[in-house]
């Protein structure tokens, strides 16, 4: 099993571009969510999802859209790069209720935004 | 408020000694998960341990424990025989009630000295 994989690893982005952040899992995991992580802050969480086709905001959602139309897959879309929006973001995803088990972190995208 | 608070920014300990990492939270929830994250230099995050609200017995994986103390909501972290490679950002978490995700604290930076 790959795990959970994210593309890319780097990216640098002008302010007003957009782009998608790409997220995947080979473990049919139904709970999945995006975490941004920046200095002295730990990480925040973006979007989540409970299985395909349903996701939900979480703390710091604006800015950021997500879609869930398969299992596997959990892209998070900026939809216009700001500078307050450079991060590092990872994906996550756990077999169950993430109050029972542990989630599992891709290795994490670092954006850049000028 | 659901809330994990990570008093340590830094801590220092010498090879070989235990060590403490403290964590508190607040949740009005009775069923919740409790979770400890490693995360070295390299930055991936690494999962270390997990206690369910409703275990009666500290969990303990190898070298890792989890002092939990439910009444004065505290989930330490501790650390016997401290290794060069314990050297890391670590970070308490918690899933709360319906556990969609995962609420992080600011973490504590960990250096480990021979």
């Amino acid at each position: 099993n790959a795990g959970v994989t994210q593309t890319p690893k780097f990216q640098v982005l002008k302010t007003g571009q957009s782009m998608t952040l790409q997220c995947a899992q080979d473990m049919n995991h139904e709970y999945m969510s995006w975490y941004r992580q920046d200095p002295g802050m730990g990480l925040r969480l973006i979007h989540y999802s409970v299985g395909a086709g349903i996701t939900d905001q979480g703390e710091v959602p604006n800015g950021y859209n997500v879609s869930r139309s398969t299992t596997e897959d959990f892209p998070l879309r900026l939809l216009s790069a700001a500078p307050s929006q450079t991060s590092v973001y990872f994906c996550a995803s756990s077999w169950g209720q993430p109050r029972d088990n542990e989630q599992f972190f891709g290795p994490g995208t670092r954006l850049t935004v000028l | 408020a659901q809330k994990i608070t990570q008093t340590q920014p830094g801590m220092f300990v010498q090879e070989k000694e235990a060590v403490t990492l403290d964590c508190t939270y607040d949740t009005s929830d009775q069923s919740y998960g409790l979770f400890w994250y490693k995360q070295p230099s390299s930055g991936e995050m690494i999962f270390l341990i997990y206690q369910g609200s409703y275990d009666e017995q500290n969990a303990t994986e190898g070298r890792y424990s989890l002092n939990f103390q439910k009444a004065r909501k505290s989930a330490n972290l501790v650390i016997s025989a401290s290794q060069l490679g314990d050297s890391a950002m670590y970070f308490c978490a918690m899933s709360p009630g319906a556990g969609t995700a995962l609420i992080f604290g600011k973490g504590t930076t960990l250096s480990v000295s021979s």
